[in-house]
């Protein structure tokens, strides 16, 4: 296990359209959580997930995002009609229960919306 | 109100130094858990040292000993000599409680190792 992967590196896309993105976890970690880094700031909790299950939300995940964990193994964030405020570094992370050497992060989704 | 508070912006430390990097945080959960994460330019966040809050001693992980002050909430971060790879982002965050399973970070100190 290498660790958590996420893909794509780097998205660019148009301002209206759709993204996906997609984080696989270390494989025994039950536990994924999905945070967002704008330049300058620490990452912002967007929601997270137990198994399949998704446990928490964040008021900072609007109606245009959805995330999903299949299965309780990989993730998808897919974020709907994007707008420059989107831009930004989408982290994901897992762990397992709530581990004291807290989480393994994933190097990151940057998106631009142009 | 922030939960984590990281009031240097960035800091500059000559090479072999120790550095400390504050951090105070706010809670009223008996139960807690403090973390430091490293972010090199590269963007991996990565995990550096933790502190429970009911730890009677200090965290040490190598170079890296988180100094704990529960009755002030403040949990610095203290880097013994200092080497050009610890010039990186540093954020501190916090769990809180049993029933909470998320991490909360702060805005982070940006550390500059000098030659």
């Amino acid at each position: 296990d290498t660790g958590v992967s996420q893909d794509p590196r780097h998205k660019i896309t148009k301002r209206g359209q759709n993204v996906t993105f997609r984080c696989d976890p270390i494989s025994e970690h039950n536990r994924l959580y999905w945070y967002r880094q704008t330049l300058g700031q620490g990452p912002e909790f967007l929601t997270y997930f137990q198994n399949e299950a998704q446990l928490e939300k964040s008021r900072l995940l609007s109606d245009r995002f959805s995330a999903e964990r299949p299965k309780g193994s990989f993730s998808t964030l897919e974020i709907q009609r994007t707008e420059q405020g989107d831009s930004a570094m989408y982290l994901c992370a897992s762990s397992f229960t709530r581990d004291s050497s807290g989480y393994t992060f994933g190097s990151g989704t940057r998106l631009t919306v142009v | 109100a922030q939960k984590i508070t990281q009031t240097q912006p960035g800091m500059f430390v000559q090479e072999k130094e120790a550095v400390t990097l504050d951090c105070t945080y706010d809670t009223s959960d008996p139960s807690y858990g403090l973390f430091w994460y490293k972010q090199p330019s590269s963007g991996e966040m990565i995990f550096l040292i933790y502190q429970g809050s009911y730890d009677q001693q200090n965290a040490t992980e190598g170079r890296y000993s988180l100094n704990f002050q529960k009755a002030r909430k403040s949990a610095n971060l203290v880097i013994s000599a200092s080497q050009l790879g610890d010039s990186a982002m540093y954020f501190c965050a916090m769990r809180e409680g049993p029933g909470d399973d998320k991490i909360i970070f702060g805005k982070g100190t940006r550390l500059h190792i000098l030659p």
